[in-house]
């Protein structure tokens, strides 16, 4: 069972804008942030962002993180089908000691 | 830029141990912490752990009782132990560097499946 909640699916048109969400608690998102990764069917993750909004070299301006409270968001601005993919939140859990995943958003692009 | 590549048998009978590799290049292992995280089909990611390159681990508590991290410095490389598996242990088993303080998982080796069944 995940650590962080995320919503199973999201559905973006082509060019338009998506945010993914991710709700854990003080212990995790709420203390250090998370870290996003995306993955493609059959690839490993790739991580997008980290600590809200660092993104690695090589990672797309469009792709911006924040974080409210307890919660983690993932915008992807002029969505194209290359997006089209599962994204991952993920964050340091101090009450377990332990990293956590969330569920996953599988993102269609239609 | 640190390329991870794992390796290890594809098929373990229940009740035996998973036995796999990571090898590090590009990189150091050195003063960096090394994780095992997997993935069952169409399933969520899980993380199974972490070693440091002294040796200190942290395990997550789920499968705490079952995992044993090391890593050998002189290779580059480190590995994982998962005994007593079942078919529960089925899965795609990924290397990554990290998460250290304030890092995270930032580089991913392509992933093994691991298959248990008899």
């Amino acid at each position: 069972q995940a650590g962080l909640t995320q919503p199973p699916s999201v559905s973006k048109g082509l060019r338009q804008t998506a945010t993914l969400t991710c709700t854990g608690n003080s212990d995790n998102v709420g203390n250090q942030g998370a870290a996003w990764l995306q993955q493609h069917q059959g690839h490993p993750p790739k991580l997008l962002s980290y600590r809200n909004n660092n993104r690695p070299s090589g990672i797309s301006e469009r792709f911006s993180a924040s974080r409210s409270g307890n919660t983690a968001s993932l915008t992807i601005a002029g969505l194209q089908p290359e997006d089209e993919a599962d994204y991952y939140c993920s964050a340091w859990d101090f009450s377990l000691g332990a990293w956590v995943f969330g569920g996953g958003t599988k993102l269609t692009v239609l | 830029q640190v390329q991870l590549q794992e390796s290890g048998p594809g098929l373990v009978k229940p009740s035996e141990t998973l036995s796999l590799s990571c090898t590090v290049s590009g990189d150091s292992i050195t003063n960096f912490y090394w994780s095992w995280i997997r993935q069952p089909a169409g399933k969520e990611l899980e993380w199974i752990g972490r070693v440091f390159s002294s040796g200190n681990t942290d395990y997550n508590p789920s499968l705490k009782s079952r995992v044993t991290m090391s890593v050998d410095t002189s290779k580059n490389q480190f590995s994982l132990k998962l005994n007593s598996v079942t078919a529960a242990d089925t899965a795609v088993y990924y290397c990554a560097r990290g998460p250290g303080a304030g890092t995270p998982l930032d580089s991913w080796g392509q992933g093994t499946l691991v298959t248990v069944s008899s």
